[in-house]
């Protein structure tokens, strides 16, 4: 079984401020880690995957999270919080092997809040 | 290239009233699955398929139906409405040949109300 724990519902920053949203996670096997982005009223959007490789990963607007595999998290991150960013995030970690792929177990997300 | 469809984006419902959530995408993925959100509880997987023909149950199925007669579809049926079944409803798809490492395309949701 694998699970997803995101500390912190609610995240809130100044305009400019670091953006670190916690993620952590359990898996029996190698994890696949998505961060997925959420604006109001719309659907999911992917921010960044780890898969293999390097462990940091840079996606999208500026967010990159840090695979650290002794610690079991994925940590996503920002330097400079702007205010389009304020929306909800959630990790996700995938199932490894025959019909696992594809079926994503999600954290409870996190609201972040970005303030002028 | 509309990705994954989701149809309506709407529906108000009496409790005990059924319906269908649609959901088709064109790009050829083997894998679909439907979720639920809500609040709190980040989303949570009702019932998956690996391709036609080949459904599964995720993690809160209870009250819930799929099919799966071609790749493209991939339809909810609600057979007897609930309020607790009041949620957002995401349909998603993913190509197989990553082995899972492609992320999920969403589409852009269904929100559902039972009175």
């Amino acid at each position: 079984a694998q699970s997803v724990t995101q500390l912190g519902s609610h995240v809130s920053v100044s305009e400019g401020a670091l953006v670190l949203l916690r993620c952590n996670y359990s898996s029996s096997v190698p994890p696949y880690l998505f961060w997925y982005v959420q604006y109001p009223n719309q659907g999911l959007q992917l921010l960044l995957k780890y898969t293999t490789g390097a462990t940091l990963v840079k996606g999208i607007n500026g967010f990159e999270a840090e695979f650290k595999k002794s610690e079991t998290s994925f940590h996503l991150t920002k330097p400079s919080a702007h205010m389009s960013d304020a929306a909800e995030y959630f990790c996700a970690v995938n199932g490894a092997g025959g019909t696992s792929y594809g079926k994503l177990t999600f954290g409870q997300g996190t609201i972040l809040t970005v303030h002028p | 290239n509309a990705g994954v469809t989701q149809t309506p984006k709407f529906q108000v419902l009496k409790t005990g009233q059924s319906m269908t959530l649609q959901c088709a995408q064109d790009m050829n993925h083997e894998y679909m699955s439907w979720y639920r959100q809500d609040p709190g509880m980040g989303l949570r997987l009702i019932h998956y398929s690996v391709g036609a023909g080949i459904t599964d149950q995720g993690e809160v199925p209870n009250g819930y139906n799929v099919s799966r007669s071609t790749t493209e579809d991939f339809p909810l049926r609600l057979l007897s409405a609930a309020p607790s079944q009041t949620s957002v409803y995401f349909c998603a798809s993913t190509p197989r040949r990553d082995r899972g490492s492609s992320p999920l395309h969403f589409g852009n949701g269904t929100r559902l109300t039972v009175t």
